[in-house]
Protein backbone atom coordinates (compact mmCIF):
# COMPACT_ATOMS: atom_id res chain seq x y z
CA UNK A 1 0.00 0.00 0.00
CA UNK A 2 1.06 3.20 -1.01
CA UNK A 3 1.65 5.54 2.78
CA UNK A 4 0.94 9.22 2.80
CA UNK A 5 2.16 10.93 5.54
CA UNK A 6 1.26 14.81 6.01
CA UNK A 7 3.15 17.38 7.58
CA UNK A 8 2.61 19.27 10.07
CA UNK A 9 -0.20 17.04 11.74
CA UNK A 10 -0.94 20.37 13.29
CA UNK A 11 -0.52 24.51 12.69
CA UNK A 12 -1.41 27.56 13.98
CA UNK A 13 -2.20 30.34 12.03
CA UNK A 14 -3.50 33.50 11.87
CA UNK A 15 -6.20 34.98 9.92
CA UNK A 16 -4.42 36.57 6.53
CA UNK A 17 -1.60 34.36 6.99
CA UNK A 18 0.04 32.08 4.35
CA UNK A 19 -0.36 28.37 5.04
CA UNK A 20 1.60 25.54 3.76
CA UNK A 21 0.69 22.13 4.39
CA UNK A 22 2.69 19.20 2.66
CA UNK A 23 1.77 15.55 1.69
CA UNK A 24 4.54 12.56 0.94
CA UNK A 25 3.63 9.15 -0.66
CA UNK A 26 6.05 6.65 0.19
CA UNK A 27 6.06 5.72 -3.82
CA UNK A 28 5.70 7.79 -7.49
CA UNK A 29 1.70 8.86 -7.81
CA UNK A 30 2.22 11.28 -10.62
CA UNK A 31 -0.26 13.80 -10.08
CA UNK A 32 -2.95 11.59 -8.82
CA UNK A 33 -3.34 13.50 -5.59
CA UNK A 34 -6.15 15.04 -3.82
CA UNK A 35 -7.05 17.43 -1.50
CA UNK A 36 -9.77 17.24 0.97
CA UNK A 37 -11.40 20.02 4.06
CA UNK A 38 -13.58 18.49 7.02
CA UNK A 39 -15.30 20.77 9.22
CA UNK A 40 -15.99 18.94 12.93
CA UNK A 41 -19.10 17.31 12.44
CA UNK A 42 -19.19 17.14 8.68
CA UNK A 43 -18.75 15.66 5.39
CA UNK A 44 -15.13 16.16 3.52
CA UNK A 45 -15.18 19.14 1.14
CA UNK A 46 -13.02 18.17 -2.44
CA UNK A 47 -10.75 21.07 -2.89
CA UNK A 48 -7.85 19.93 -5.51
CA UNK A 49 -7.74 17.20 -7.79
CA UNK A 50 -5.00 16.01 -9.95
CA UNK A 51 -2.71 17.89 -7.85
CA UNK A 52 -3.38 20.92 -8.85
CA UNK A 53 -6.57 21.48 -10.19
CA UNK A 54 -9.31 23.20 -8.48
CA UNK A 55 -12.84 21.88 -7.86
CA UNK A 56 -15.77 23.93 -9.01
CA UNK A 57 -16.38 26.88 -6.79
CA UNK A 58 -13.60 26.41 -4.61
CA UNK A 59 -11.85 29.77 -4.45
CA UNK A 60 -8.69 30.55 -5.55
CA UNK A 61 -7.02 31.04 -2.46
CA UNK A 62 -6.51 27.27 -2.36
CA UNK A 63 -3.75 26.30 -4.64
CA UNK A 64 -1.67 23.28 -5.24
CA UNK A 65 1.35 21.74 -6.31
CA UNK A 66 3.72 18.83 -6.63
CA UNK A 67 3.92 15.47 -8.74
CA UNK A 68 5.82 12.23 -7.78
CA UNK A 69 5.97 11.92 -4.04
CA UNK A 70 5.92 15.47 -3.01
CA UNK A 71 3.14 17.47 -2.75
CA UNK A 72 1.87 21.24 -1.22
CA UNK A 73 -1.66 23.01 -0.34
CA UNK A 74 -1.29 26.32 0.00
CA UNK A 75 -3.73 28.70 1.41
CA UNK A 76 -2.95 32.26 0.63
CA UNK A 77 -4.69 34.20 2.98
CA UNK A 78 -6.06 32.42 5.89
CA UNK A 79 -9.90 33.07 6.77
CA UNK A 80 -12.33 32.33 9.55
CA UNK A 81 -13.82 29.49 7.64
CA UNK A 82 -11.07 28.01 6.45
CA UNK A 83 -9.86 26.63 9.87
CA UNK A 84 -10.52 22.34 9.59
CA UNK A 85 -8.72 19.57 8.79
CA UNK A 86 -7.32 19.30 5.85
CA UNK A 87 -6.23 16.16 3.73
CA UNK A 88 -4.59 14.56 0.77
CA UNK A 89 -5.23 11.28 -0.85
CA UNK A 90 -3.41 9.08 -3.74
CA UNK A 91 -5.61 7.92 -6.31
CA UNK A 92 -2.81 6.00 -8.56
CA UNK A 93 -3.66 2.95 -7.63
CA UNK A 94 -5.58 0.64 -5.03
CA UNK A 95 -5.95 0.87 -1.78
CA UNK A 96 -6.54 4.49 -1.90
CA UNK A 97 -5.59 6.22 0.90
CA UNK A 98 -5.37 9.33 2.40
CA UNK A 99 -2.93 11.40 4.81
CA UNK A 100 -3.17 11.74 8.73
CA UNK A 101 -4.58 14.78 8.32
CA UNK A 102 -2.96 18.38 9.01
CA UNK A 103 -5.36 20.56 11.91
CA UNK A 104 -5.51 23.99 10.85
CA UNK A 105 -6.24 26.23 14.71
CA UNK A 106 -6.39 29.61 15.24
CA UNK A 107 -3.68 31.36 16.66
CA UNK B 1 -28.84 20.36 -7.21
CA UNK B 2 -26.22 17.27 -7.19
CA UNK B 3 -26.40 15.76 -3.91
CA UNK B 4 -25.75 12.14 -2.10
CA UNK B 5 -28.03 11.28 0.80
CA UNK B 6 -26.74 8.32 3.18
CA UNK B 7 -28.83 6.34 5.17
CA UNK B 8 -29.46 3.26 6.92
CA UNK B 9 -26.34 3.44 9.73
CA UNK B 10 -27.60 2.46 13.21
CA UNK B 11 -26.58 -0.08 16.24
CA UNK B 12 -25.29 -3.89 15.74
CA UNK B 13 -23.84 -6.62 17.77
CA UNK B 14 -20.62 -7.86 16.75
CA UNK B 15 -20.94 -10.39 13.83
CA UNK B 16 -24.46 -8.56 12.65
CA UNK B 17 -25.19 -7.10 9.12
CA UNK B 18 -26.59 -3.85 7.97
CA UNK B 19 -27.01 -2.46 4.63
CA UNK B 20 -26.22 1.25 3.80
CA UNK B 21 -27.88 3.15 1.17
CA UNK B 22 -26.97 6.47 -1.21
CA UNK B 23 -29.18 7.85 -2.77
CA UNK B 24 -28.23 10.35 -5.85
CA UNK B 25 -30.13 13.36 -7.30
CA UNK B 26 -29.00 15.86 -10.10
CA UNK B 27 -26.49 13.13 -12.11
CA UNK B 28 -27.02 10.65 -14.40
CA UNK B 29 -25.80 7.99 -12.33
CA UNK B 30 -25.29 5.65 -13.73
CA UNK B 31 -22.45 7.51 -15.71
CA UNK B 32 -20.56 8.04 -12.70
CA UNK B 33 -18.03 5.71 -10.48
CA UNK B 34 -18.65 5.92 -7.13
CA UNK B 35 -17.23 4.91 -3.33
CA UNK B 36 -17.23 4.29 -0.58
CA UNK B 37 -15.04 6.09 2.40
CA UNK B 38 -15.12 5.53 6.22
CA UNK B 39 -14.16 7.85 9.18
CA UNK B 40 -14.10 5.81 13.22
CA UNK B 41 -14.35 8.48 15.54
CA UNK B 42 -11.76 10.68 16.16
CA UNK B 43 -9.88 9.16 13.30
CA UNK B 44 -8.60 9.48 9.62
CA UNK B 45 -10.33 8.65 6.59
CA UNK B 46 -10.31 4.92 5.02
CA UNK B 47 -11.67 4.01 1.79
CA UNK B 48 -14.06 0.85 1.71
CA UNK B 49 -14.57 0.29 -2.11
CA UNK B 50 -15.95 1.64 -5.07
CA UNK B 51 -18.47 0.66 -7.86
CA UNK B 52 -17.44 1.45 -11.33
CA UNK B 53 -20.23 3.05 -13.78
CA UNK B 54 -22.18 1.27 -16.38
CA UNK B 55 -19.96 1.15 -19.34
CA UNK B 56 -17.55 -0.53 -17.14
CA UNK B 57 -20.51 -2.93 -15.71
CA UNK B 58 -20.49 -1.59 -12.53
CA UNK B 59 -17.73 -3.51 -11.29
CA UNK B 60 -16.38 -3.21 -8.03
CA UNK B 61 -13.31 -3.15 -5.34
CA UNK B 62 -12.64 -3.32 -2.00
CA UNK B 63 -10.24 -2.44 0.35
CA UNK B 64 -8.46 -5.36 2.32
CA UNK B 65 -9.72 -5.24 5.87
CA UNK B 66 -13.34 -5.41 4.35
CA UNK B 67 -12.99 -7.58 1.26
CA UNK B 68 -15.23 -10.48 1.60
CA UNK B 69 -17.73 -9.27 4.21
CA UNK B 70 -18.86 -6.25 2.23
CA UNK B 71 -20.49 -5.68 -0.57
CA UNK B 72 -20.60 -2.64 -3.04
CA UNK B 73 -23.96 -2.95 -5.44
CA UNK B 74 -26.60 -0.33 -6.95
CA UNK B 75 -29.87 0.25 -8.35
CA UNK B 76 -30.15 2.38 -11.46
CA UNK B 77 -33.74 2.54 -11.03
CA UNK B 78 -33.59 3.95 -7.59
CA UNK B 79 -30.29 6.22 -8.23
CA UNK B 80 -29.25 3.92 -5.03
CA UNK B 81 -25.95 3.27 -4.65
CA UNK B 82 -25.54 0.23 -1.41
CA UNK B 83 -22.74 -1.31 0.71
CA UNK B 84 -24.10 -4.27 2.52
CA UNK B 85 -21.97 -4.92 4.99
CA UNK B 86 -21.98 -8.38 7.05
CA UNK B 87 -19.56 -10.08 10.07
CA UNK B 88 -19.63 -6.56 11.32
CA UNK B 89 -16.10 -6.24 13.90
CA UNK B 90 -16.06 -3.23 16.38
CA UNK B 91 -13.53 -2.26 14.25
CA UNK B 92 -15.74 -1.26 11.76
CA UNK B 93 -17.67 1.42 13.74
CA UNK B 94 -17.27 4.41 11.75
CA UNK B 95 -19.27 7.39 10.03
CA UNK B 96 -19.59 5.57 6.22
CA UNK B 97 -19.98 8.37 3.46
CA UNK B 98 -19.94 7.67 -0.14
CA UNK B 99 -18.18 9.76 -2.57
CA UNK B 100 -18.73 10.56 -6.45
CA UNK B 101 -16.22 10.62 -9.05
CA UNK B 102 -15.62 13.46 -11.12
CA UNK B 103 -16.47 12.61 -14.11
CA UNK B 104 -13.93 11.36 -16.66
CA UNK B 105 -11.44 11.20 -13.57
CA UNK B 106 -10.85 8.75 -10.37
CA UNK B 107 -10.73 11.83 -8.11
CA UNK B 108 -14.08 12.67 -6.13
CA UNK B 109 -15.78 15.69 -5.96
CA UNK B 110 -19.12 15.23 -4.21
CA UNK B 111 -19.34 13.65 -1.14
CA UNK B 112 -22.52 12.46 1.13
CA UNK B 113 -23.60 13.48 4.68
CA UNK B 114 -22.62 10.35 5.88
CA UNK B 115 -24.39 7.82 8.41
CA UNK B 116 -23.03 6.47 11.65
CA UNK B 117 -22.49 3.15 12.18
CA UNK B 118 -21.98 1.69 15.91
CA UNK B 119 -20.61 -2.05 16.10
CA UNK B 120 -21.29 -3.14 19.65
CA UNK B 121 -22.67 -5.68 22.10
Amino acid sequence: DIQMTQSPSSLSASVGDRVTITCRASQGISNNLAWFQQKPGKAPKSLIYAASSLQTGVPSKFSGSGSGTDFTLTISSLQPEDFATYYCQQYNSFPLTFGGGTKVEIK
Amino acid sequence: EVQLVESGGGLVQPGGSLRLSCVASGFTFSDHYMDWVRQAPGKGLEWVGRSRNKAKSYTTEYAASVKGRFTISRDESKNSLYLQMNSLKTEDTAVYYCARHLSGTLAFDIWGQGTMVTVAS
